[in-house]
């Protein structure tokens, strides 16, 4: 059964160093998206890509939020400086296309102390 | 702007005790309404996608429906396995963002 593998499953750092989490996609789906989900506020989208092309990333603090995809089996998504506020759990989604159904990761946990 | 409403919030229920779950929408153009099951520590699992008003999708004990403001999923004769927090999604407007409402928490008690 195909699944959306992330790295790494759990992580704490403190406040201001970077923190890059990693996702690689299912074989063959050409659309990612990286979640964000808080008790608070839910399931919010902070960027996606076609075919390896940001589409959106509207949703993340641009001065320390970027959104990557080297290559088809790799997307990165880092935050530098990080801060508490970031405590969340990230989701990384893919999907044939852009109407298709999304598989999700089992998330990273990450701690900003 | 688009939103997604989930209710109730959490809802309890006894094995084999019948209830539905409400997402209720506002959308341009809905492009999709899609149904998902979280379990504790994992990512959201696909359920169901509903396209268009009187559309109905069955999965074992789950049934999804759509009208054009929200969409209903039944749970029939649930079992302590359905425990989970169900999430809604929409997809339309000028853009592909799914966007996702808080969920409903359900448990059903042995």
């Amino acid at each position: 059964d195909a699944r959306v593998t992330q790295t790494p499953r759990d992580k704490v750092t403190e406040m201001g160093q970077e923190v890059t989490m990693r996702c690689q996609p299912i074989l063959g789906h050409n659309t990612v998206f990286w979640y964000r989900q808080t008790m608070m506020q839910g399931l919010e989208l902070l960027a996606y890509f076609r075919n390896r092309a940001p589409l959106d990333d509207s949703g993340m603090p641009k001065d320390r939020f970027s959104a990557e995809m080297p290559d088809a089996t790799l997307a990165t998504l880092k935050i530098q400086p990080s801060e508490p506020r970031d405590s969340a759990v990230y989701f990384c989604a893919s999907g044939f296309e852009l109407g298709s159904p999304l598989h999700f990761g089992n998330g990273t946990r990450l701690t900003v102390t | 702007e688009d939103q997604v409403t989930q209710s109730p919030e959490a809802l309890r229920l006894q094995e084999g005790e019948s209830s539905s779950l409400n997402c209720s929408y506002t959308v341009s153009g809905l492009r999709g309404l899609f149904w998902y099951r979280q379990d504790p520590g994992k990512g959201p699992e696909f359920l169901f996608t509903l396209y268009s008003a009187g559309e109905e999708k069955e999965k074992e004990r789950l049934k999804a429906t759509l009208t054009k403001k929200e969409s209903f999923l039944h749970i029939t004769a649930p079992k302590p396995e359905d425990s989970a927090t169900y999430l809604c999604a929409v997809r339309g407007g000028a853009t592909n963002k799914l966007i996702f409402g808080t969920g409903t928490l359900l448990a059903v008690q042995p």
